[in-house]
């Protein structure tokens, strides 16, 4: 199985601040990486597909980049609705797997 | 707008079988596949299979001995069958829609609200 590891397992951040987080296959993953958040009670909601394609309907200040085996996640101007959990996940290989979150807090 | 809903036991015993059933309104099975992903605290998101409108299924090794996805294209809805539980398979349990097909990059863009199972006797 490809691992997908992610980093830091949770900062903390302010309204406003600009936040990367970061997350490593263990092997090779092309473009083939997403990234998720998650509010307490809910479902994840994706952010982002194949690196860097925001899903519609979400805020321009999200994005992704990387390629191969390190990606990134950056939310620029953090708003008060960031504050959450993001996972993010290989889609290259089955069994699909996720990365073990990064929870954002203020 | 389409919207997946999981539904089942909430309390299994061991040994028995897990049943849950997604049911998806505002939109078709067609053209897509379907995933159950399950979440723990320890072990966080795991995906469990997906299956593909025509009946294809995928299952993550880990659970393939013991899984079972079906899909009933009359009903709109596509079912687990996770067999021989024990207390690690307690989990809250997603139903996700997989935009593959139509966008050429696979990803979870419709999650259900999840359901908690508990495995107890």
């Amino acid at each position: 199985d490809i691992q997908m590891t992610q980093s830091p397992s949770s900062l903390s951040a302010s309204v406003g601040d600009r936040v990367t987080i970061t997350c490593r296959a263990s092997q090779t993953i092309g473009n083939f990486l997403n990234w998720y958040q998650q509010k307490p009670g809910k479902g994840p909601k994706l952010l982002i597909y194949g690196v860097s394609t925001l899903q519609s309907g979400v805020p321009s200040r999200f994005s992704g980049s990387g390629s191969g085996t390190d990606f990134a996640l950056t939310i620029n101007t953090l708003q008060p609705e960031d504050f959450a959990t993001y996972f993010c996940q290989q889609s290259y290989i089955t069994p699909l797997t996720f990365g073990g979150g990064t929870r954002v807090e203020i | 707008q389409v919207q997946l809903q999981e539904s089942g036991p909430g309390l299994v015993k061991p040994s028995e079988t897990l049943s849950l059933t997604c049911t998806v309104s505002g939109g078709s099975l067609n053209n897509y596949y379907w995933s159950w992903i399950r979440q723990t605290p320890g072990k966080g998101l795991e995906w469990i299979g997906y299956i593909y409108h025509s009946g294809s299924a995928y299952y993550n090794p880990s659970v393939k001995s013991r899984v079972i996805i079906s899909v009933d294209t009359s009903k709109n809805q596509f079912s687990l069958k996770l067999s021989s539980v024990t207390a690690a398979d307690t989990a809250l349990y997603y139903c996700a829609r997989d935009q593959q097909v139509v966008t050429a990059q696979p990803a979870f863009d419709i999650w259900g609200q999840g359901t908690t199972v508990t495995v107890s006797s």
